[in-house]
């Protein structure tokens, strides 16, 4: 069964900075990668999945994450935080049940 | 939009207390999980259906817990007796895992409180 770490328990920036968080797995052959986010007080929501093909992986509200097959990594980033990013970040593998990292908290500063 | 609907939202119960939380997956999605949510724990995986059949149910307390699908439309986790241990956000997610690659769609929890 795959296991998945993320590196940071709680991310605090200000606007308009970059972000990016790490996300490794543990390896199992093939993957399905994802990410999902949880704002306070509301349900977890896809933000973008990998499967197969271009390793660089756009998803919604301008983050994209990228698989790096040789690292067993799915980082991802933001070049722009907003207030409205704040929430709670969870990497995902499935192989035949989806598994979540810890999850890392991220605090946008206005 | 489709969506999985969870009820209750919030219970509140006294310790001993049989709970039951109801899960009404998306119309034809063949996978069903329910996880639970906490400070220390994070995200964990305490039951896995999957075209109403349990595959997986090792990360559930099994004296107190039990989860079912009594038909394609619903899907209940029971704790019987509760605990303040167990007090927690339970959230259900359904999908279509015919390939193990589609995202799965989570409920908004329901929040349980044993006191």
């Amino acid at each position: 069964a795959q296991s998945v770490s993320q590196h940071n328990h709680h991310v605090i920036l200000s606007e308009a900075a970059s972000l990016e968080l790490g996300c490794n797995y543990s390896y199992g052959g093939t993957v399905n990668l994802f990410w999902y986010v949880q704002y306070p007080g509301q349900h977890l929501q896809l933000l973008l999945k990998y499967f197969s093909g271009d390793p660089l992986v756009k998803g919604i509200k301008g983050f994209e994450a990228e698989f790096i097959k040789s690292k067993f990594s799915f980082n991802l980033r933001k070049p722009s935080v907003q207030w409205s990013d704040t929430a709670e970040y969870f990497c995902a593998v499935n192989d035949y049940k989806l598994s979540f990292g810890a999850g890392t908290t991220v605090t946008v500063r206005a | 939009d489709a969506r999985v609907t969870q009820t209750p939202r919030h219970k509140v119960t006294e310790m001993g207390q049989e709970v039951t939380m109801r899960c009404q997956p998306i119309l034809g999605h063949n996978t069903v999980f329910w996880y639970r949510q906490t400070m220390m724990q994070g995200l964990e995986l305490l039951a896995y259906f999957r075209n109403r059949a349990p595959l997986d149910d090792s990360g559930m307390p099994k004296d107190r817990f039990s989860a079912e699908m009594p038909d394609a439309t619903l899907a209940t986790l029971k704790i019987q007796p509760s605990e303040p241990r167990d007090s927690a956000v339970y959230f259900c997610a359904s999908g279509s895992m015919s390939s193990y690659n589609s995202p799965l769609h989570f409920g908004n929890g329901t929040r349980l409180t044993v006191t």
